[in-house]
């Protein structure tokens, strides 16, 4: 089953928008991350947030965790054509190493 | 691609046949992972492993089986293929330091 369910499932926006993704999940964390999948491409690791943070930067991405509402979002600001591309979160339970995946959100940046 | 590779890239093979896919990893990185992503899915974990010789059951282990011999290499068995078992299969690494994933480029997989 499923940990994380991200929220849309599609997003189109223009070059130079802001996107915003969310990712529910279900049972308590040890940390959520956000991974980027470009078509035909393996994922590429975005953003580790653990469960004691709220908020991390990284550059244009902004992530936000909320534990008491078992949500985080993933904002890309200034968003660029290169920015197409699946994004996935993924939780981490106890001191497992294993990641389980949401179904991802598919972000389309119009030129 | 944290120097991860994945072989064959491509496979067309058919219905219970054996299919073994391999994932080799240069930077000796102690777990390694298989996964299966489909439509609508996300990625789900088949099986994984923590070190030489030993492995775990993922989510969707079912059908499959894996072996690690050696460090740097973790193979995927498909025993006898399926037309379910039709997907895109990544590997992915994790440094012993790092709870943070990185993935090969995938096998594409078609079971007619």
């Amino acid at each position: 089953s499923q940990q994380g369910e991200e929220d849309p499932q599609a997003l189109s926006i223009q070059e130079g928008e802001n996107a915003t993704m969310n990712c529910s999940y279900k049972t308590s964390i040890n940390n959520l991350q956000w991974y980027r999948q470009n078509s035909g491409r393996g994922l590429v690791h975005l953003i580790l947030i653990r469960s004691n943070e709220r908020e991390k930067h990284s550059g244009r991405l902004r992530v936000t965790l909320d534990t008491s509402k078992k949500s985080s979002s993933l904002l890309i600001t200034a968003s660029r054509a290169a920015d197409t591309a699946s994004y996935f979160c993924a939780t981490a339970v106890g001191s497992a190493r294993q990641l389980t995946f949401g179904s991802g959100t598919q972000l389309t940046v119009l030129p | 691609d944290a120097g991860i590779t994945q072989s064959p890239r491509h496979k067309v093979t058919e219905t219970g046949t054996p299919v073994t896919l391999r994932c080799h990893q240069t930077e000796n990185h102690r777990y390694m992972y298989w996964y299966r992503q489909d439509p609508g899915h996300g990625l789900r974990l088949i099986h994984y492993s923590y070190g030489v010789k030993d492995t775990d059951k993922g989510e969707v282990s079912d059908g499959y089986s894996v072996s690690r011999s050696k460090t740097e290499d973790f193979l995927l068995t498909l025993e006898s293929a399926t037309s379910s078992q039709t997907s895109v299969y990544f590997c992915a690494i994790s440094t012993g330091g790092q709870e943070t994933q990185y993935f090969g480029p995938g096998t594409r997989l078609l079971v007619l």
